[in-house]
């Protein structure tokens, strides 16, 4: 167990749709990093959040957004889901990010049909 | 563009057996990283990489780290079945306070009996 929590566990939605995952980070923990993993892909970097602030954004257009909460829990908002959007979500959280000492949640599962 | 590649991408070898799985990497970095993931689950780490001749040995798996020739290797010894799994390496890169994850593709890793 790494402390680092995310739900829903699975998500079924249709293109178009509009979704929220959220990622509750392990305690103290003030940094945290979103990535999707397609199937039988390696995972790709989305965007991580710092004190609440972007910090790093990867190669994946504005209707991908993030906030992080001053409790630092954070949430990954897709707007007009795209079939390709289907995938495993993980966040991951460190200190400062540190990424030496990142731990990752158990991720979520976003199905778009 | 930060690319890293790992080969081979599917691996099938019997119990027993040694094997080395290799990760390139196209731009200088000094951190990287390894990890499992089972079907459907998330990335468990594995060994952290932070200079160059680093050598990680935990149970059957040892990783080494060589920034000169941006060249990982997790060399596996005597194959165990509880070893299938798909093994990622990851390459840090950014600024330190933005520092992401690159991930290879992974190696699917079948141990036959």
């Amino acid at each position: 167990e790494t402390g680092v929590t995310q739900s829903p566990t699975h998500l079924i939605k249709t293109r178009g749709q509009q979704v929220t995952l959220r990622c509750s980070s392990q305690s103290g923990h003030n940094t945290v990093s979103w990535y999707q993993q397609a199937l039988g892909q390696g995972p790709q970097f989305i965007f991580q959040y710092y004190r609440e602030e972007e910090n790093g954004r990867g190669n994946f257009p504005p209707r991908f957004s993030g906030l992080q909460f001053p409790n630092y829990s954070s949430e990954l908002n897709v707007n007009a889901l795209e079939l390709d959007d289907s995938a495993l979500y993980l966040c991951a959280s460190s200190l400062d990010g540190y990424l030496w000492e990142q731990y990752f949640g158990p991720g979520t599962r976003l199905t778009v049909t | 563009e930060l690319k890293v590649e790992q080969n081979p991408l599917f691996l099938s070898m019997q119990e027993g057996k040694n094997y080395t799985i290799y990760c390139n990497y196209s731009t200088t970095s000094d951190r990287l990283y390894w990890y499992r993931q089972d079907p459907g689950k998330s990335l468990e780490s594995l060994f952290v990489l932070l200079s160059n001749g680093a050598v990680k040995q935990e149970g059957r798996l040892m990783a080494s780290l060589d920034t000169k020739a941006r060249l990982s290797t997790l060399h596996i010894t005597a194959a165990v079945h509880d070893l299938s799994a798909t093994y990622f390496c990851a390459v840090e890169w950014g600024e330190t306070s933005g520092s992401r994850l690159t991930f290879g593709e992974g190696t699917q890793l079948t141990v036959n009996p």
